[in-house]
């Protein structure tokens, strides 16, 4: 009963570091998505992706990396950390609308810190 | 453009009802959300509406009027475990292969007094 499994959990960066933050679901759910949690911000979508090989843009795109190879991971890559970037990081799986429940299951979050 | 519009912060007291508003503009519409986060967790769906009319759950309902770009969020019996922020999210119809992508307002921190 794993669900949304996000690793890992806390992270600190060097400015100028690269990393990867890995997502994996086990409900072979088709869209994934990655957001970003700010104080006062709610949560902004950063990359999305509708299925295998399928990935675009969300609202704040830039600086983030992702790709989608299998159903089940769904990466997402910082490719040069900025102290911006700092933040709480989510992601998230779900049906698509119309095949069944369509909420979003999220993972527990990544804390990340760039210095 | 898109805007989802919620209070900041609301108390209540133990044992009370509250309502916890939501107004939103976006480009379409397919759907929207409410979840719970308590501080430190991960969000959790609490309950869906796409049609006008309420959604009993409980202790939870939601509210839609597609109308008015409006919906509520009412907690019966608080209790101190309620104590949380409250998400609205609005899925706009648009995008996401026309699925839809999922747009979430900054939240409500619902703080639960004795």
């Amino acid at each position: 009963n794993a669900g949304v499994t996000q690793t890992p959990k806390f992270q600190v960066l060097k400015t100028g570091q690269s990393m990867t933050l890995q997502c994996a679901q086990d409900m072979n759910h088709e869209y994934m998505s990655w957001y970003r949690q700010d104080p006062g911000m709610g949560l902004r979508l950063i990359h999305y992706s509708v299925g295998a090989g399928i990935t675009d843009q969300g609202e704040v795109p830039n600086g983030y990396n992702v790709s989608r190879s299998t159903t089940e991971d769904f990466p997402l890559r910082l490719l040069s950390a900025a102290p911006s970037q700092t933040s709480v990081y989510f992601c998230a799986s779900s049906y698509p609308p119309g095949q069944g429940a369509t909420e979003a299951f999220f993972g527990q979050g990544t804390r990340l810190t760039v210095v | 453009g898109q805007n989802i519009d919620q209070p900041t912060e609301m108390t209540a007291t133990e044992g009370a009802i509250v309502q916890i508003n939501c107004t939103y503009q976006t480009s379409g519409f397919n759907g929207l959300f409410w979840y719970q986060q308590h501080a430190g967790e991960a969000p959790t769906f609490l309950s869906y509406n796409v049609l006008d009319g309420l959604e009993e759950k409980g202790r939870f309902s939601s509210f839609l009027s597609r109308s008015k770009g409006y919906s509520y969020l009412l907690l019966k019996e608080l209790q101190m475990k309620d104590s949380a922020s409250y998400l609205c999210a609005v899925r706009d119809g648009r995008g996401y292969n026309q699925g839809g992508k999922l747009i979430f307002g900054q939240g409500t921190e619902l703080s639960v007094k004795p």
